[in-house]
């Protein structure tokens, strides 16, 4: 979707630093998401955030930290902590919409992080 | 927390025949099923999907069936084309979560 603008594409990180991965939507979507991809798995909930200010722990939170500062920016540090940083990460968004009413997510282009 | 299982991991048909990938999930509060179809190195682009008070949805060569008593789902793709060849995700959410956990994955490859 072209709402949602992830960068880089391609990002390399060197032992023991911090990089961070951009996530825009000008979707006015209430809801983000971080997913991170490994080849043969599917995809993997990092953390989300349903409201500025506020964002929660996934599946696989450690090594990783966000901020939601603005509605529309939600960015992803891969910290020196994460030891096997190598995948491909994926940014969605979505509306919130009722309680118990599930809306699409929507994914941006992805970025693909090797280790150097 | 919810877990999805998604057979098969892959999947070759000929084209214009039928493909089948098919899903369960453990929590009988998902309410919301989506699937996304992946192409290579690109995003996920959602194809389908349906909610738990409705027992079919379709759309063109696209079905997506759910059995809420057996808790599974499955996608069915008729008249299969070169270009439906990509990783096929299914997903399970809780409404009050409004999370995703997704399905490991499904390559379906047609063969011309």
């Amino acid at each position: 979707d072209g709402g949602i603008t992830q960068s880089p594409k391609y990002l390399f990180r060197k032992e023991g630093q911090n990089v961070t991965l951009s996530c825009e939507q000008n979707l006015n979507h209430d809801a983000m998401y971080w997913y991170r991809q490994d080849p043969g798995q599917g995809l993997r909930l990092i953390y989300y955030s349903q409201i500025v200010n506020d964002f929660q722990k996934g599946d696989i939170a450690e090594g990783y930290s966000v901020s939601r500062e603005k509605k529309e920016s939600f960015p992803l540090t891969v910290t020196s902590a994460q030891k096997n940083p190598t995948a491909f990460y994926l940014c969605a968004s979505s509306i919130l919409a009722a309680p118990n009413s599930n809306q699409p997510q929507h994914f941006g282009d992805g970025t693909r992080l090797s280790i150097l | 927390g919810e877990n999805v299982e998604q057979h098969p991991s892959t999947l070759s048909v000929q084209e214009g025949d039928s493909a089948v990938i098919k899903c369960t999930y453990s929590d009988s509060a998902s309410n919301y099923f989506p699937w996304y179809k992946q192409e290579l190195g690109k995003r996920p682009q959602l194809i389908i999907d349906i909610r738990s008070n409705v027992g079919e949805k379709k759309d063109q060569r696209i079905a997506v069936t759910l059995n809420k008593t057996a808790k599974h789902f499955s996608l069915h793709i008729t008249e299969t084309q070169p270009e439906d060849s990509a990783v096929y995700f299914c997903a399970a959410s809780m409404g009050s979560a409004r999370q995703l956990t997704f399905g490991s994955g499904t390559q379906l490859t047609v063969l011309p």
